[in-house]
């Protein structure tokens, strides 16, 4: 079994659409949790924190589920700009980071 | 603040040949990874360091690859013999450890933009 799976999609969706992501992580002793946003050709870039109490940025909701070992990435009002790959990352002891393979959306007029 | 450095941009080199990256991280951060990403798939960790100690090598395919970060600051990674199936993106990214004051187990990762290595 993978350390961080992630569905690879592509969820293609309209402008105005919420798209929900989900991850799944297989150490339960992980520390924290992140999703990174990454661009075609373009270094990941970190997107937001993942809190256990989950945690909201503009537009972008993230959750913990530590008992299910998975996080959710909720995105509300889509625009054409969110079209990226979204990876998954799981923070395991010593600072070990590991990134799921990414869901790719496509966000369409 | 300055950024995660790398070298080259671009390398396109034939199989069995040797390559090797540079990597100059965010001055004061401790921890450094190399990643290996191939095309349509999440990065991968090849190795992690804490200062010029190795503290995960465990994916490294250690008959070809090889890293060094000797004086803790910046590291290069280096493939010998290349092979058809190295050709990816390899990443660099550095962080603050835990533990150093800061928030440390949320602490983010910052990238370099990365080498893409080819072998024809």
């Amino acid at each position: 079994r993978k350390e961080v799976e992630q569905d690879p999609g592509p969820f293609n969706v309209p402008e105005g659409a919420t798209v929900a992501f989900n991850c799944t992580y297989s150490n339960s002793a992980s520390q924290s949790f992140f999703w990174y946003r990454q661009d075609c050709r373009k270094e990941p870039k970190l997107l937001m924190s993942v809190y256990s109490s989950g945690n909201e940025d503009g537009r972008f909701t993230a959750q913990l589920n530590r008992a299910s070992q998975y996080i959710s990435l909720l995105i509300r009002d889509s625009k054409l700009s969110d079209s990226a790959t979204y990876l998954c990352v799981v923070n395991l002891y010593t600072d070990k980071l590991i990134f799921g393979t990414g869901t790719r959306l496509q966000v369409f007029p | 603040e300055a950024g995660v450095a790398q070298s080259p941009r671009y390398k396109i080199i034939e199989k069995r040949q040797s390559v090797a990256f540079w990597c100059n991280p965010i001055s004061g951060h401790a921890t450094l990874y190399w990643y290996q990403q191939i095309l349509g798939q999440g990065p991968k960790l090849l190795i992690q360091f804490q200062n010029n100690g190795v503290v995960d090598d465990s994916q490294l395919p250690k008959d070809r690859f090889s890293a060094e970060r000797l004086k803790g600051v910046d590291s290069t990674l280096k493939i010998q013999p290349a092979k058809l199936e190295d050709s990816a993106v390899y990443l660099c990214a550095s962080r603050r450890p835990a533990g150093t004051g800061y928030t440390g187990a949320n602490e983010k990762l910052f990238f370099g933009s990365g080498t893409q290595l080819s072998v024809l």
